[in-house]
């Protein structure tokens, strides 16, 4: 069975950072794209970051271009995120998802609320 | 950024009555590969996002055959051919094709 377990999400200070974690299992994670995909309260969906199979092609939604940072560890199985420079509008909850095939993410986490807020 | 409107927003329908949502995208969605990667997620009370739909009418696995997903270039729909009540949610189109990957505002299905 598939399963994305997102962690580390919190409360933090504007400007402040936060690494979220993925921990993904049920399938062979280094043959995935990976996505960070969010959530805020009110607004509609928002997919953050995508990254190859092998970590050498990443992008960004211009949001969070500079801020934000998407990398993957494929021995340990897992996704990360490391946010900086945190803003009010960064107040979401974020999943992990995995990109399925081109074009498309299949499955998602169950989420990590970050609350940017002082 | 490829802006994904979706209609209506609302949508209380009657139980196993049919329902349809719209979506529709500020350019085609047409690949350069031939592919249009059109999806459809449902989003259940408390629950995360769910695929229902790939590359405009593909079904996923486990999906109930009710679901069907149409259309093409830069007008798609979903449609629900009898709502049951667990079919309750928010409903998002989303394109892949062109980068950023955008979806819609949601459209929220309940029971009359």
């Amino acid at each position: 069975e598939v399963q994305l377990v997102e962690s580390g999400g919190g409360l933090v200070q504007p400007g402040g950072s936060l690494r979220l974690s993925c921990a993904a299992s049920g399938f062979t994670f280094s043959y995935f794209w990976m996505t960070w995909v969010r959530q805020a309260p009110g607004k509609r969906l928002e997919l953050v970051a995508l990254m190859n199979r092998g970590g050498s092609e990443k992008y960004y939604v211009d949001s969070v271009k500079g801020r934000f940072t998407i990398s993957r560890d494929n021995d340990k199985n897992s996704l990360y995120l490391q946010m900086s420079s945190l803003r009010a509008e960064d107040t979401a909850v974020y999943y992990c998802a995995r990109g399925g095939a081109p074009g498309t993410t299949d499955f998602w986490g169950q989420g990590t609320l970050v609350t940017v807020s002082s | 950024d490829v802006v994904m409107t979706q209609s209506p927003l609302s949508l209380p329908v009657t139980l196993g009555q049919p329902a349809s949502i719209a979506c529709r995208s500020s350019q085609s969605l047409v690949h350069s590969d031939g592919n249009t990667y059109l999806n459809w997620f449902q989003q259940r009370p408390g629950q995360s996002p769910r695929r229902l739909i790939y590359k405009v009418s593909n079904r996923d696995s486990g999906v109930p055959d009710r679901f069907s997903g149409s259309g093409s270039g830069t007008d798609f729909t979903l449609k629900i051919s009898r709502v049951e009540a667990e079919d309750v949610g928010v409903y998002y189109c989303m394109q892949g094709t062109h980068w950023p990957w955008t979806f819609g505002q949601g459209t929220k299905v309940e029971i009359k």
